[in-house]
């Protein structure tokens, strides 16, 4: 069974700061991985897809990368800002396309 | 933007009693989706839906669960007799024809309090 682990839990920074989120799986064998923001009481809005195919996807500020051999995914936040301020998550698909959550990264930007 | 409509946004329930989540996903879509996230928990997945019938559904989908697709745009989730533990945010979302290769697209979410 899938398991998605992302570290770390919560994460606070000033505005300006680069980071990184981590995204691990345990199963290789996946379809695809996607990330997701949800803001407090709110839906997922789906950020970056990446394929199985695929090493990385970038989108603005946002860039994801992929590796399955190791079972790891890391999306780069540049130049953050405070409305970059949510719980991103992310979330693997395996054999029956059916995406395996992690409980996600609350992220606090401060200005 | 095309976005996924959920209704209702909120809903209080006494334990017992039937509710029906209704969801308009993004109309051109095929495949269809309902998740739902207990207050502090990872985001679950229940069932999905193509062509009119599950495709998949997890073991929390048991027979008090149903969907229904009635007409061409509302997309169901029908709780037959609720549980406290059904207390959680539901999502529905919805993706192209590529289904599980696709982006889903997620709703706003209703969220449910079971009494």
């Amino acid at each position: 069974k899938q398991e998605v682990t992302q570290i770390p839990a919560a994460l606070s920074v000033p505005e300006g700061e680069n980071l990184v989120l981590n995204c691990s799986f345990t199963d290789s064998a996946i379809y695809n991985l996607q990330w997701f923001r949800q803001d407090p009481g709110k839906g997922l809005t789906s950020l970056l897809l990446i394929q199985s195919s695929q090493r990385e996807q970038t989108s603005g500020r946002l860039n994801a990368s992929l590796d399955k051999s190791s079972g790891r995914s890391t999306l780069y936040i540049a130049a953050s800002q405070p409305g970059d301020s949510a719980t991103y998550l992310c979330a693997s698909s395996g054999g029956s396309y059916i995406p395996t959550f992690g409980r996600g990264t609350s992220l606090i930007v401060h200005p | 933007e095309p976005e996924v409509t959920q209704t209702p946004s909120h809903q209080v329930t006494q334990m017992g009693q039937e509710v029906i989540l209704r969801c308009v996903p993004i109309s051109n879509h095929l495949y269809f989706y309902w998740y739902r996230q207990i207050l502090g928990q990872k985001v679950e997945f229940l069932v999905s839906f193509y062509n009119n019938e599950i495709s998949e559904k997890s073991e929390i989908f048991d027979d008090q669960f149903s969907v229904e697709r009635p007409d061409g745009s509302n997309f169901t989730l029908k709780i037959r007799s609720t549980k406290l533990e059904d207390s959680a945010m539901y999502f529905c979302a919805s993706s192209g024809p590529g289904g599980g290769l696709e982006t889903q697209y997620f709703g706003p979410g209703t969220r449910l309090l079971v009494l």
